[in-house]
């Protein structure tokens, strides 16, 4: 059971934005400003696309962004590509399992 | 270009042991924290173990504590995963990680399938 909380899925049209919230506690991701998240397509390894809260490293397109506010994280993702369809995972390294349970997005 | 290239995966039985091997290479091995993740099958990411730079240091999740030991050779960019006493609930595919400090996984490899059954 993880301690970081995902919705299990979301879905959203092409071009339009999601958010995918990822809530822990005052302990983990209300503490500290190190959540990152990471896309895995089937039967893919996952990629990071989001470390410590905002940054994306190189590579990755500007339409992910991340965010914080108390103890929930989220990830945005902006002009929606059929590409994006995978599952999201927060992570937090305070949190007990480090990982959320993960979000299944589907675009429409 | 960073490679983390898994092996030693297989099918065993329960009670049995295995040994996962990671080879590291792209980047300086010795200066970077090394994690395990698993995945069961159709199930989400779950953590498994952390090893410190010098190997000084390791942790482990809760359920395979005792069973499982993480270990490395930065001579040969190696990173290890020791395994016994194998349980069904271990089956997993298991992915070795670049771990850049504070779960910053920045590199994945591709995974080494773990199955546990009678």
């Amino acid at each position: 059971q993880s301690a970081l909380t995902q919705p299990a899925s979301v879905s959203g049209s092409p071009g339009q934005s999601i958010t995918i919230s990822c809530t822990g506690t005052s302990s983990d991701v209300g503490s500290y400003n190190f959540v990152s998240w990471y896309q895995q397509h089937p039967d893919k390894a996952p990629k990071l696309i989001i470390y410590e809260v905002t940054k994306r490293p190189s590579g990755v397109s500007n339409r992910f962004s991340g965010s914080k506010s108390g103890n929930t994280a989220s990830l945005t993702i902006s002009g929606l590509q059929a590409e994006d369809e995978a599952d999201y995972y927060c992570c937090s390294f305070a949190a007990r399992g480090k990982f959320g349970g993960g979000t299944k997005l589907t675009v429409l | 270009e960073v490679q983390l290239v898994e092996s030693g995966g297989g099918l065993v039985q329960p009670g049995e042991s295995l040994r996962l091997s990671c080879a590291a290479s792209g980047f300086i091995f010795r200066n970077n924290w090394m994690t395990w993740v698993r995945q069961a099958p159709g199930k989400g990411l779950e953590w498994v173990a952390d090893i410190k730079e010098d190997g000084s240091a390791t942790s482990y999740v809760e359920s395979v504590k005792g069973r499982f030991t993480v270990s490395r050779d930065n001579a040969k960019n190696s990173l290890y995963l020791q395994m016994d006493s194998l349980r069904a609930e271990d089956t997993a595919v298991y992915y070795c990680v670049r771990n850049l400090g504070w779960y910053n996984l920045q590199n994945w490899g591709q995974g080494t399938l773990v199955a546990v059954s009678s």
